[in-house]
């Protein structure tokens, strides 16, 4: 079975600042992929940025990085620059092959508030 | 990115009945679509994946009579919560995929929150 922990129910960063939000995640299947998802107050999921688990390199999107360490099997995010429209919260998810392939898997979330 | 909608956004009704709502994919032909439940502040957990022209995949503890899937065609798939009860008021969102291969992104609708009286 899969799982997916953020261990950080609530984070706050000022205006301007980066800021690193945890995800860890647990799965036997050597072929998963990772992603984050970001969800306003109005309740859309707005996809962030991917990492599959054969990627050398560390993804990217604009100021969202996923900091991939597979040893460790964590996968943060790291936003840079935060603005105040980021404020929200923010869902880490798996997704693994075979017969559950596509079926996400969520973690608990963290509310992510920016300070002027 | 590719544009998930779901209709109606916002559903308040009276317990005993029923309510359907659709997740269609806009602009690209979706394989397979996932239906989520939230409840406030919480994550989002799977109920099903629905397949275009099979019978959808239910997770388990989910009531296969109670929430009656249907995906008709590769842009439209529906929920219906039979017999609602106050107790299925939550938050239901649904995703779509069109990938072929290997962990391919998800797109969210924007979600239905079903209020049952």
């Amino acid at each position: 079975a899969q799982k997916i922990t953020q261990t950080q129910p609530g984070m706050f960063v000022q205006e301007k600042e980066a800021v690193t939000l945890d995800c860890t995640y647990d799965t036997s299947d050597p072929s998963y992929g990772l992603f984050w998802y970001k969800q306003p107050s109005s309740g859309e999921m707005i996809f962030l940025i991917y990492q599959g688990s054969y990627d050398q390199q560390n993804a990217t999107e604009g100021r969202y990085s996923l900091n991939f360490q597979k040893a460790r099997k964590s996968a943060n995010l790291v936003i840079s620059a935060s603005q105040l429209g980021d404020s929200a919260m923010y869902f880490c998810a798996m997704s693994v092959g075979g017969t559950s392939y596509g079926k996400l898997t969520f973690g608990q979330g963290t509310i992510l508030t920016v300070h002027p | 990115g590719a544009v998930v909608s779901q209709h109606p956004s916002r559903v308040i009704c009276k317990s005993g009945t029923s309510v359907k709502i659709e997740c269609r994919s806009l602009d690209f032909q979706a394989t397979t679509m996932f239906w989520y439940r939230q409840f406030p502040k919480k994550s989002l957990m799977l109920m099903a994946t629905s397949n275009e022209g099979s019978k959808a995949t239910y997770e388990q503890g989910v009531e296969k009579d109670k929430f009656l899937i249907n995906h008709a065609s590769l842009t439209l798939s529906t929920l219906t919560v039979t017999s609602a009860h106050p107790e299925d008021s939550s938050f239901y969102i649904c995703s779509a995929s069109f990938g072929l291969a290997g962990s391919d992104t998800q797109y969210f609708g924007p979600g239905t929150r079903l209020t049952v009286l």
